[in-house]
């Protein structure tokens, strides 16, 4: 079945500095991939998506590439702000099924 | 993007007691998702709700424990029925997006505590 496994939080960082969170899945035949964003007391936005292979998804300074031979979806963003503080889910899914596969979430702090 | 309301926000309940989740949608939509995101772990679905059909459950899940309704194509209801300290977790109403099969939006969820 499909899996996703996510780097381990919590993250803590300072303002400006890198960051990476990695990403990596188990599925059959080619899922789209995801990365969720959850600010504290709100719900789950989405950030950035990729369909397929070699693809990357970017958004708000965030990106991922969808590594098919490394079936790996890794976000990264070259300086973080304090407003980026969050949980980051990566999930799956298939192209004609809505049902999303979540990894467990990584928890990110970032000090000023 | 789709606006969904939740509702309660959070709330404490006794063990033995039921808890129903209220999920509204500023537009209409074919499919809606009730998800379970247990302290430290990760989102889990727990069914799919379609209107004008039976709710269809993930494994591990059951209609007797978690019934759903949906009457129309912009509400949803989770029960959370003979809680369980087990039970705490955030329940997350879910809908498709709009033109494409690969985007879901999320409500705000739902924080239970189950004493």
């Amino acid at each position: 079945g499909n899996s996703v496994t996510q780097m381990e939080g919590p993250v803590t960082l300072s303002e400006e500095a890198f960051l990476t969170i990695n990403c990596t899945y188990t599925a059959t035949g080619y899922p789209s991939l995801f990365w969720y964003v959850q600010y504290p007391g709100e719900g789950l936005q989405l950030l950035l998506k990729a369909t397929k292979a070699d693809d990357k998804g970017s958004n708000k300074g965030f990106e991922a590439t969808y590594r098919k031979e490394t079936t790996s979806f890794h976000l990264e963003k070259g300086s973080v702000q304090v407003s980026d503080s969050a949980v980051y889910f990566c999930a799956l899914n298939k192209w004609n099924d809505y049902k999303l596969s979540f990894g467990a979430g990584t928890t990110v702090t970032v000090r000023a | 993007s789709a606006v969904i309301s939740q509702k309660p926000s959070r709330d404490i309940c006794q063990r033995g007691t039921s808890l129903t989740i209220q999920c509204q949608v500023d537009s209409q939509v074919t499919m809606m998702f009730w998800y379970r995101q247990q302290p430290g772990q990760s989102l889990t679905l727990i069914a799919t709700a379609n209107q004008g059909s039976e709710a269809t459950y993930e494994s591990g899940f059951v209609i007797d424990k978690f019934p759903i309704s949906r009457p129309n194509l912009t509400f949803s209801t989770l029960t959370v029925s003979n809680m369980s300290p087990e039970d705490s977790s955030i329940y997350l109403c879910s809908v498709e997006g709009s033109g494409t099969n690969e985007k879901l939006f999320f409500g705000s969820g739902t924080q239970l505590s189950v004493l």
